[in-house]
Protein backbone atom coordinates (compact mmCIF):
# COMPACT_ATOMS: atom_id res chain seq x y z
CA UNK A 1 0.00 0.00 0.00
CA UNK A 2 1.58 3.21 -1.29
CA UNK A 3 1.12 5.78 0.96
CA UNK A 4 2.83 8.70 -1.12
CA UNK A 5 2.59 8.78 -4.26
CA UNK A 6 3.48 10.24 -7.18
CA UNK A 7 1.46 10.12 -10.14
CA UNK A 8 3.39 11.29 -12.65
CA UNK A 9 6.24 9.17 -13.53
CA UNK A 10 7.77 11.63 -15.84
CA UNK A 11 7.76 15.55 -17.23
CA UNK A 12 9.53 17.34 -19.69
CA UNK A 13 9.29 21.27 -19.33
CA UNK A 14 10.87 24.49 -20.93
CA UNK A 15 13.79 25.65 -20.00
CA UNK A 16 12.43 29.30 -18.07
CA UNK A 17 8.80 28.00 -17.54
CA UNK A 18 7.53 26.71 -14.71
CA UNK A 19 7.76 22.94 -13.21
CA UNK A 20 4.92 21.18 -11.39
CA UNK A 21 5.58 18.52 -9.35
CA UNK A 22 2.89 16.82 -7.59
CA UNK A 23 2.65 14.22 -4.27
CA UNK A 24 -0.79 12.59 -2.63
CA UNK A 25 -0.64 10.87 0.44
CA UNK A 26 -3.00 9.01 2.42
CA UNK A 27 -1.54 8.97 6.30
CA UNK A 28 -3.18 11.53 8.27
CA UNK A 29 -0.49 11.05 10.76
CA UNK A 30 2.35 12.31 8.38
CA UNK A 31 3.03 16.13 9.60
CA UNK A 32 6.15 16.55 7.89
CA UNK A 33 7.16 16.82 4.30
CA UNK A 34 10.45 16.83 2.11
CA UNK A 35 11.33 16.95 -1.30
CA UNK A 36 14.52 15.45 -2.75
CA UNK A 37 16.58 15.73 -5.85
CA UNK A 38 18.41 12.33 -7.21
CA UNK A 39 20.97 12.22 -10.31
CA UNK A 40 22.25 9.94 -11.94
CA UNK A 41 24.46 7.41 -10.45
CA UNK A 42 24.48 10.20 -7.20
CA UNK A 43 21.74 9.48 -3.89
CA UNK A 44 19.37 11.17 -3.37
CA UNK A 45 19.80 15.28 -1.91
CA UNK A 46 17.46 17.08 0.29
CA UNK A 47 15.71 19.98 -1.58
CA UNK A 48 13.44 21.79 0.83
CA UNK A 49 10.59 20.57 3.45
CA UNK A 50 7.33 21.79 5.21
CA UNK A 51 6.01 21.16 8.33
CA UNK A 52 1.84 20.80 8.32
CA UNK A 53 1.77 24.25 10.46
CA UNK A 54 2.21 25.85 7.21
CA UNK A 55 0.90 25.88 3.92
CA UNK A 56 3.96 27.18 2.43
CA UNK A 57 7.74 26.97 2.05
CA UNK A 58 9.78 29.06 -0.12
CA UNK A 59 13.68 28.63 -0.84
CA UNK A 60 14.98 30.40 -3.98
CA UNK A 61 13.50 29.27 -6.71
CA UNK A 62 11.84 26.47 -4.73
CA UNK A 63 8.61 26.64 -3.19
CA UNK A 64 6.66 23.83 -1.61
CA UNK A 65 3.06 24.02 -0.87
CA UNK A 66 0.84 21.91 1.14
CA UNK A 67 -2.91 21.06 1.12
CA UNK A 68 -3.61 19.23 3.95
CA UNK A 69 -7.33 18.81 3.65
CA UNK A 70 -6.62 17.24 0.19
CA UNK A 71 -3.72 15.44 1.44
CA UNK A 72 -1.08 16.90 -1.80
CA UNK A 73 1.64 19.16 -2.01
CA UNK A 74 3.29 20.48 -5.08
CA UNK A 75 6.59 21.26 -5.68
CA UNK A 76 7.09 24.62 -8.16
CA UNK A 77 10.82 25.46 -9.74
CA UNK A 78 10.61 28.97 -11.46
CA UNK A 79 12.76 29.30 -13.56
CA UNK A 80 13.47 25.95 -14.29
CA UNK A 81 16.77 25.21 -15.39
CA UNK A 82 18.59 22.83 -17.40
CA UNK A 83 20.42 21.34 -14.03
CA UNK A 84 17.29 20.90 -12.61
CA UNK A 85 16.88 17.95 -14.79
CA UNK A 86 16.66 14.70 -12.54
CA UNK A 87 14.26 12.56 -10.54
CA UNK A 88 12.58 14.05 -7.61
CA UNK A 89 11.41 11.95 -4.53
CA UNK A 90 8.37 13.02 -2.65
CA UNK A 91 9.01 11.86 1.23
CA UNK A 92 6.39 12.02 4.49
CA UNK A 93 7.32 11.99 8.53
CA UNK A 94 5.11 11.68 11.07
CA UNK A 95 6.03 13.36 14.82
CA UNK A 96 7.04 16.25 13.41
CA UNK A 97 9.61 14.78 11.25
CA UNK A 98 11.12 13.04 13.86
CA UNK A 99 9.88 9.23 12.53
CA UNK A 100 11.93 7.90 9.60
CA UNK A 101 10.94 8.64 5.86
CA UNK A 102 8.62 6.97 3.78
CA UNK A 103 9.25 8.07 -0.02
CA UNK A 104 7.05 8.44 -3.24
CA UNK A 105 7.37 6.62 -6.05
CA UNK A 106 9.48 9.70 -7.99
CA UNK A 107 8.96 11.78 -10.83
CA UNK A 108 12.01 12.68 -13.43
CA UNK A 109 11.75 15.82 -14.32
CA UNK A 110 13.49 16.88 -18.18
CA UNK A 111 14.22 20.48 -19.33
CA UNK A 112 14.27 21.23 -22.68
CA UNK A 113 16.82 23.63 -23.52
CA UNK B 1 35.07 14.30 2.60
CA UNK B 2 32.27 13.72 5.40
CA UNK B 3 29.66 11.92 4.15
CA UNK B 4 27.87 8.48 3.52
CA UNK B 5 30.15 5.63 2.26
CA UNK B 6 29.13 2.53 0.02
CA UNK B 7 30.97 -0.30 -0.70
CA UNK B 8 30.65 -2.11 -3.46
CA UNK B 9 29.51 0.44 -6.19
CA UNK B 10 28.32 -2.49 -8.66
CA UNK B 11 27.89 -6.34 -7.75
CA UNK B 12 26.88 -8.90 -9.91
CA UNK B 13 25.74 -12.57 -8.40
CA UNK B 14 24.42 -15.27 -8.98
CA UNK B 15 21.12 -16.93 -7.65
CA UNK B 16 21.78 -18.63 -4.17
CA UNK B 17 25.57 -16.43 -3.40
CA UNK B 18 25.44 -14.14 -0.38
CA UNK B 19 26.84 -10.86 0.12
CA UNK B 20 26.94 -8.10 2.33
CA UNK B 21 26.79 -4.60 1.13
CA UNK B 22 29.13 -2.17 3.11
CA UNK B 23 27.84 1.34 4.60
CA UNK B 24 30.07 3.63 6.91
CA UNK B 25 29.02 7.39 7.65
CA UNK B 26 31.52 9.70 9.40
CA UNK B 27 29.13 12.66 10.35
CA UNK B 28 28.99 11.13 14.09
CA UNK B 29 24.84 10.25 13.23
CA UNK B 30 23.22 8.08 15.35
CA UNK B 31 20.36 7.12 12.80
CA UNK B 32 21.15 4.72 9.77
CA UNK B 33 19.17 3.25 6.85
CA UNK B 34 19.02 0.94 4.06
CA UNK B 35 16.93 1.55 1.62
CA UNK B 36 16.20 -0.12 -2.21
CA UNK B 37 15.04 1.72 -4.71
CA UNK B 38 13.21 0.07 -7.87
CA UNK B 39 11.67 1.17 -11.39
CA UNK B 40 7.99 2.17 -10.33
CA UNK B 41 8.65 1.62 -6.75
CA UNK B 42 10.58 4.40 -5.34
CA UNK B 43 12.76 4.34 -2.46
CA UNK B 44 11.48 1.85 0.10
CA UNK B 45 12.80 0.82 3.53
CA UNK B 46 14.57 -2.02 4.36
CA UNK B 47 16.02 -1.96 7.66
CA UNK B 48 17.03 0.77 10.02
CA UNK B 49 19.10 1.35 13.12
CA UNK B 50 17.82 4.51 15.20
CA UNK B 51 21.22 4.45 17.51
CA UNK B 52 24.03 2.12 17.75
CA UNK B 53 23.08 -2.13 19.20
CA UNK B 54 19.39 -1.72 18.08
CA UNK B 55 17.97 -2.51 14.30
CA UNK B 56 14.43 -2.45 13.30
CA UNK B 57 12.69 -3.87 9.94
CA UNK B 58 11.08 -1.39 7.71
CA UNK B 59 8.87 -1.86 4.92
CA UNK B 60 9.95 -5.08 2.72
CA UNK B 61 12.71 -6.52 5.35
CA UNK B 62 12.53 -10.20 4.01
CA UNK B 63 16.09 -12.01 2.74
CA UNK B 64 17.53 -9.36 4.22
CA UNK B 65 19.92 -9.25 7.36
CA UNK B 66 21.74 -6.13 8.98
CA UNK B 67 24.37 -5.70 11.39
CA UNK B 68 24.77 -1.88 13.78
CA UNK B 69 29.00 -2.90 14.11
CA UNK B 70 29.38 0.37 15.66
CA UNK B 71 28.34 4.01 15.74
CA UNK B 72 29.46 4.26 11.65
CA UNK B 73 28.96 1.18 9.97
CA UNK B 74 25.84 -0.22 8.99
CA UNK B 75 25.84 -3.22 6.86
CA UNK B 76 23.30 -5.51 4.68
CA UNK B 77 23.31 -8.69 3.79
CA UNK B 78 21.75 -11.17 1.39
CA UNK B 79 21.73 -14.52 2.55
CA UNK B 80 20.85 -16.09 -0.22
CA UNK B 81 19.85 -14.01 -3.01
CA UNK B 82 17.01 -13.66 -5.44
CA UNK B 83 16.53 -12.51 -8.64
CA UNK B 84 14.18 -10.18 -7.35
CA UNK B 85 16.48 -8.56 -5.16
CA UNK B 86 17.98 -6.52 -8.46
CA UNK B 87 18.07 -3.60 -7.44
CA UNK B 88 19.85 0.07 -6.20
CA UNK B 89 20.70 -0.04 -2.54
CA UNK B 90 20.65 3.26 -0.79
CA UNK B 91 22.36 3.97 2.45
CA UNK B 92 21.42 7.08 4.66
CA UNK B 93 22.47 8.51 8.00
CA UNK B 94 20.65 11.33 10.18
CA UNK B 95 20.51 12.67 13.08
CA UNK B 96 18.18 10.77 15.05
CA UNK B 97 14.49 11.97 13.10
CA UNK B 98 14.82 15.25 10.93
CA UNK B 99 14.17 14.09 7.65
CA UNK B 100 16.22 17.15 6.40
CA UNK B 101 19.22 15.52 7.89
CA UNK B 102 19.25 12.26 5.59
CA UNK B 103 22.55 12.25 4.08
CA UNK B 104 22.72 9.13 1.15
CA UNK B 105 25.20 7.55 0.02
CA UNK B 106 25.74 7.22 -4.01
CA UNK B 107 24.48 3.47 -4.26
CA UNK B 108 25.27 -0.01 -4.80
CA UNK B 109 23.83 -1.35 -7.98
CA UNK B 110 22.98 -5.35 -7.59
CA UNK B 111 22.08 -7.64 -10.04
CA UNK B 112 21.39 -11.25 -9.14
CA UNK B 113 21.29 -13.54 -11.97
Amino acid sequence: DQQVKQNSPSLSVQEGRISILNCDYTNSMFDYFLWYKKYPAEGPTFLISISSIKDKNEDGRFTVFLNKSAKHLSLHIVPSQPGDSAVYFCAASGRGGNEKLTFGTGTRLTIIP
Amino acid sequence: NAGVTQTPKFQVLKTGQSMTLQCAQDMNHNSMYWYRQDPGMGLRLIYYSASEGTTDKGEVPNGYNVSRLNKREFSLRLESAAPSQTSVYFCASSETGTGEGYTFGSGTRLTVV
